[in-house]
């Protein structure tokens, strides 16, 4: 079945610096969603991607999909405290009609004021 | 709108006996997912509900079930708990379908002694 890997599981980063967290599927991928989840908190929508090569910003967040279309970056610029938590990405699997997302297991940021 | 609400928040239960989650979906959203997120596992698909029907699932053994009201409420099912069941059950809703943005109800977390 599809996997989602990420990387990487844990980065722990001084206030200011940047943070990348990587996702990687084994199969092409329709769309991929990032999530957050703060500590004691549940997973929040942050974006959708779906075009190939496709880059979009949200402030310090820069996310970017793959030109296969099997992987996935998000970057952000500058951490601040309020950064912190987990990171999840979800692949929708391309094809058929079994839709679902499958998320990585996500990047635990955390940020050292 | 009010967001997604998952009742009850906390649950015990001991190996065995079943148990009833419950989840009401923000107004107007007919797609209701349900995941299992555990520290080693991560996030994994339940199943997905559209119109009653369930439209998805995920590979967990037949001891988890789930249905959907005409409201769109939606219930999941475990019976004859294992410890292994212990985790955050989380619900999703969205309008139509999985590939739009999920928006995650707060969970409930079951303890299974």
């Amino acid at each position: 079945g599809q996997q989602v890997m990420q990387i990487p599981q844990y980065q722990h980063v001084q206030e200011g610096e940047d943070f990348t967290t990587y996702c990687n599927s084994s199969t092409t991928l329709s769309n991929i969603q990032w999530y957050k989840q703060r500590p004691g908190g549940h997973p929040v929508f942050l974006i959708q991607l779906v075009k190939s090569g496709e880059v979009k910003k949200q402030k310090r967040l820069t996310f970017q999909f793959g030109e296969a279309k099997k992987n996935s970056s998000l970057h952000i610029t500058a951490t601040q405290t309020t950064d912190v938590g987990t990171y999840f990405c979800a692949g929708l699997n391309s094809g058929g009609s079994n839709y679902k997302l499958t998320f990585g297991k996500g990047t635990l940021l955390t940020v050292n004021p | 709108k009010a967001g997604v609400t998952q009742t009850p928040r906390y649950l015990i239960k001991t190996r065995g006996q079943q148990v009833t989650l419950s989840c009401s979906p923000i107004s107007g959203h007919r797609s209701v997912s349900w995941y299992q997120q555990t520290p080693g596992q991560g996030l994994q698909f339940l199943f997905e509900y559209f119109s009653e029907t369930q439209r998805n699932k995920g590979n967990f053994p037949g001891r988890f079930s789930g249905r959907q009201f005409s409201n769109s409420r939606s219930e999941m099912n475990v019976s004859t708990l294992e410890l292994g069941d212990s985790a955050l059950y989380l619900c999703a809703s969205s309008y139509y379908r999985v590939e739009e943005t999920q928006y995650f109800g707060p969970g409930t977390r079951l303890l299974v002694l």
